[in-house]
């Protein structure tokens, strides 16, 4: 099993360019969520999905948006790239409720937003 | 609303050495307690959990008891090992569905030999 994997692992955007990430896990779990990691500020939930076809909004979803048309892929889009996007996205999927079910998470993107 | 604090460091350590990192909540309801760390250049990982009170969590020699009385969850290893060196984060998911896991900022630890 590959478990979480991202694309690309790293990208530089120019500001108002667009892009998509795609998280794929082959595990078969329900639940999906996009994370921004940046400095001395942990990790902070920008949307997830409870199933496919289903999206929610996570602490910080303004500025991105994405969709669940497969179980198995999350797409993270953002549709004008702005310097305060620059950070790491970091994609985890669980079998069920994130109170007792672990999230397990992929290895990351790095994207620059100049 | 909820939220972790953490000792932030970094702090650097010697192999064999005794390690406790500290973490307290707020939380409105009774939440679940996790620890996940982060290797270098990878993505976090499930270190230990615990999902009501009292109850102790333990992996690879780390172990963290969940404190209601004190809102706590530290973290500790009796003797840290070169290949603890990594970034270890405190985490809650409380009991309203909102899905969401609040970390708190993430503590660096370097073990030297």
């Amino acid at each position: 099993n590959a478990g979480v994997t991202q694309t690309p692992k790293f990208r530089v955007l120019k500001t108002g360019q667009s892009m998509t990430l795609l998280c794929a896990q082959d595990m078969n779990h329900e639940y999906m969520y996009w994370y921004r990691q940046d400095p001395g500020m942990g990790l902070r939930l920008i949307h997830y999905s409870v199933g496919e076809g289903t999206t929610a909004k996570g602490e910080v979803p303004d500025g991105y948006n994405v969709s669940r048309l497969k179980k198995q892929n999350f797409l993270l889009g953002l549709e004008s790239a702005a310097p305060s996007q620059t950070s790491v996205y970091f994609c985890a999927s669980s079998e069920g409720e994130t109170r007792t079910d672990t999230q397990y998470f992929g290895p990351g993107t790095r994207l620059t937003v100049l | 609303g909820d939220s972790v604090t953490q000792m932030e460091g970094p702090v650097t350590l010697s192999e064999e050495a005794f390690l406790t990192i500290n973490c307290t909540y707020t939380a409105t309801g009774y939440p679940s307690l996790f620890w996940y760390v982060q290797y270098p250049g990878e993505g976090l990982q499930l270190l230990l959990k615990a999902t009501k009170a009292d109850d102790k969590g333990s992996n690879k020699g780390f172990e963290a008891t969940y404190r209601k009385e004190t809102t706590s969850f530290h973290l500790e290893k009796g003797s840290v090992q070169v290949s603890d060196s990594a970034v270890y984060f405190c985490a809650l998911s409380d009991q309203g569905g909102s899905e969401k896991l609040v970390f708190g900022k993430g503590m660096k630890l370097t073990v030297n030999p």
